[in-house]
């Protein structure tokens, strides 16, 4: 199985910060990287697919980048929405597989 | 709007049984795969399952193969997950997931999420 593994875990900033979040394959999964928002108590919810697209509707602060087996999130400047739980998940082979996730909290 | 209401959790005994439901619409259910992620309580996210058009192609996580059945009805717009051989692991919140399939050989990823249904294994 391919593993995903996030850093940091936990992201404490301050409002109009700029953050970088990381995700690393075990082996290469090419551009076939999502991220994906998760408030608490709330469904997850898409944000980038192949490492750099941005999904329908999602706002333009967010940006993603990468291949391989290195990737990263990138927030330009972050509003009070933004605070959440960020996963990255690899989908190019089965089984299917998630990070640890990286929670962003307020600094 | 597409929307995507799962049904069916409950309490369940170890080693019982449970049928998860999942209601799409909004969209042409048919031309998508379909799957199931699923989160225990204060962990990250795992995927479970999902299924073709046509419900031919079936792909589970290990620790689930042989116990969980994924299957669909297009004819009621409608996925399910049958769960034999539960266990206190099993214990999570699973969603249902519309998979946007594929670009040249990657499998799909998920661009909607039901708010999901929790699932308890306990005596």
């Amino acid at each position: 199985d391919i593993q995903m593994t996030q850093s940091p875990s936990t992201l404490s900033a301050s409002v109009g910060d700029r953050v970088t979040i990381t995700c690393r394959a075990s082996q290469s999964v090419s551009i076939w990287l999502a991220w994906y928002q998760q408030h608490s108590g709330k469904a997850p919810k898409l944000l980038i697919y192949q490492a750099s697209s941005l999904e329908n509707g999602v706002p333009s602060r967010f940006s993603g980048s990468g291949s391989g087996t290195e990737f990263t999130l990138t927030i330009s400047s972050l509003q009070p929405d933004d605070f959440a739980t960020y996963y990255c998940q690899q989908y190019d082979n089965y089984p299917l597989t998630f990070g640890g996730g990286t929670k962003v909290e307020i600094k | 709007e597409v929307q995507l209401v799962e049904s069916g959790g409950g309490l369940v005994q170890p080693g019982g049984s449970l049928r998860l439901s999942c209601a799409a619409s909004g969209y042409t259910v048919s031309v998508y795969w379909m799957g199931w992620v699923r989160q225990a309580p204060g962990k990250g996210l795992e995927w479970v399952a999902n299924i073709n058009q046509g419900g031919r192609e079936k792909n589970y996580v290990d620790s689930v193969k042989g116990r969980f059945t994924i299957s669909r009805d297009d004819a009621t717009d409608s996925l399910h997950l049958q769960m034999n051989s539960l266990r206190a692991e099993d214990t999570a919140v699973y969603y249902c997931v519309r998979d946007r399939c594929c670009v040249g050989n990657s499998k799909g990823w998920h661009d909607y999420w039901g708010q999901g249904t929790l699932v308890t294994v306990s005596s």
